[in-house]
């Protein structure tokens, strides 16, 4: 079983599109994230979520909407969608907080167009 | 702001040769280092991890370690294999509950039949 799985795989939408993805581990984890990667391969955190309550939230447009349905769930939802949203977006958890190793799914490639 | 880089941005080595991969970081706090693999249409991967009452670690075939006083962390794979080929991150974060992990710049290690 994947530990960290991650729906769907590609997304190919129009702009202004609104468009979900779905993350799911079955780790028994705490804490879940959204990252962000763009075409030079760098990551950058979106949100992070602890047993369902946000608590890091980067500078991301209020178009990104995550939430968390339970502790082994982070979905996000992204309305109206822009052409520099296309980017990979990966799905992590960890045990407890961010001072532990990471556990990635294997991304959703976006692509508006 | 605070920031985590890699020195070079790829790295060509024979198989069978030792590879090491450079990182530098600049938060003093950061407590918490971590070395993760992609590969191409993957999430990162975990390799090995290091804490700042640390300096060296050793796992199979690799070894980080860690210099606090120059802010430098460093991946050594021994015997490099076809298989390492991939991109490589460092990653470090603060000790806080709501501490988040910071990616560095990736690297590409490219090994040679």
């Amino acid at each position: 079983d994947t530990a960290v799985s991650q729906t769907p795989k590609y997304l190919v939408t129009q702009m202004g599109n609104d468009k979900s993805i779905k993350c799911e581990q079955n780790l028994g984890h705490d804490t879940m994230y959204w990252y962000k990667q763009d075409s030079k391969k760098f990551l950058k955190i979106m949100f992070s979520y602890n047993n369902k309550e946000l608590i890091i939230n980067e500078t991301v447009p209020n178009r990104f909407s995550p939430k968390s349905p339970d502790k082994a769930h982070l979905n996000l939802h992204i309305n109206s969608l822009e052409l520099g949203d296309s980017a990979v977006y990966f799905c992590a958890s960890s045990h407890r907080t961010a001072n532990e190793k990471l556990f990635f799914g294997s991304g959703t490639q976006l692509s508006v167009l | 702001g605070e920031s985590v880089g890699l020195h070079l941005p790829t790295l060509s080595v024979q198989e069978g040769d030792n590879s090491i991969i450079n990182c530098a970081y600049s938060n003093s706090a950061s407590d918490y280092f971590i070395w993760y693999k992609q590969e191409s249409g993957k999430g990162p991967q975990f390799i090995i991890d290091i804490r700042s009452n640390m300096d060296k670690r050793q796992g199979q075939r690799v070894t980080v370690l860690l210099n606090k006083t120059v802010k430098h962390l460093s991946l050594q794979i021994a015997a490099t294999q076809p298989g390492d080929s991939a991109v490589y991150f460092c990653a470090e974060t603060g000790s806080g509950a709501n501490s988040k992990l910071t990616f560095g710049k990736g690297i590409t290690l490219s090994v040679r039949p």
